[in-house]
């Protein structure tokens, strides 16, 4: 099966900046995770989606940060205005179920994004 | 609110050497617990993942770890590493109730030198 694909693999903005990572799930996934992996750290999940819905988004920094999940399928994750600290590596994720324990989460190779 | 902590950032051991990755973890409640690794340039791919039963689960590549309640810890190992298990290592925790919300760790970079 193809796997969880996200684009795009690198992008470069200047602070202040607005950015937007895409991310298609596996066929058939209800489930889809947005992670935040800065450089040393562990991934730190910013929003769960179950199908079209919000499942926790309450570690979302939502004054800049925003994503849509729209027909339940693909996702996006918008950014605007951007700050140095949002630097990291942007993963996406999905699973089969809404618990995503006996269907593993899948992740996708991820975007990473420098502020400069 | 659960959380883990990663006891060792990088570890560096020969080729064909055992290995044991160390992980504990703090919750109020029961959990589920996970390892998943990191290759350079690629996702997360989950290795093994404990959810009942035998505390002693086995994973692909011929990892495998043990769940410890008492100590609550769920340390990763492996009798033979290669070259090619070089990567970083990541535990996991999920509080059952908590739906699929997952706790990483600060991770582990294991190096495996020739």
């Amino acid at each position: 099966e193809a796997g969880v694909a996200q684009s795009p693999r690198y992008k470069i903005i200047e602070k202040r900046q607005s950015v937007a990572f895409w991310c298609n799930p596996i066929s058939g996934h209800a489930t889809l995770y947005w992670y935040q992996q800065i450089l040393g750290q562990g991934p730190k999940l910013l929003i769960q989606f179950q199908n079209n819905g919000v499942v926790d988004d309450s570690q979302l920094p939502k004054d800049r940060f925003s994503a849509e999940r729209l027909k339940g399928v693909d996702s996006t994750l918008k950014i605007q205005p951007a700050k140095l600290e949002d630097s990291a590596v942007y993963l996406c994720a999905s699973s089969l179920d809404g618990t995503g324990f006996f269907s593993p989460l899948h992740f996708g190779n991820g975007t990473r994004l420098t502020v400069t | 609110a659960q959380s883990v902590t990663q006891l060792d950032s990088q570890v560096p051991v020969f080729e064909e050497a055992p290995v044991e990755l160390r992980c504990n973890y703090s919750s109020s409640v029961s959990v589920y617990l996970f390892w998943y690794v990191q290759y350079p340039n690629q996702g997360l791919q989950l290795l093994l993942k404990y959810l009942s039963g035998s505390t002693l689960v086995k994973g692909i590549n011929g990892f495998e770890a043990e769940f410890n309640k008492s100590q609550t810890s769920f340390h990763l190992r492996k009798p033979s590493v290669h070259i090619s298990d070089t990567a970083e290592y990541f535990c996991a925790v999920s509080e059952i109730d908590s739906g699929s919300r997952l706790t990483f760790g600060e991770g582990t970079q294991l190096t495996v030198n020739p």
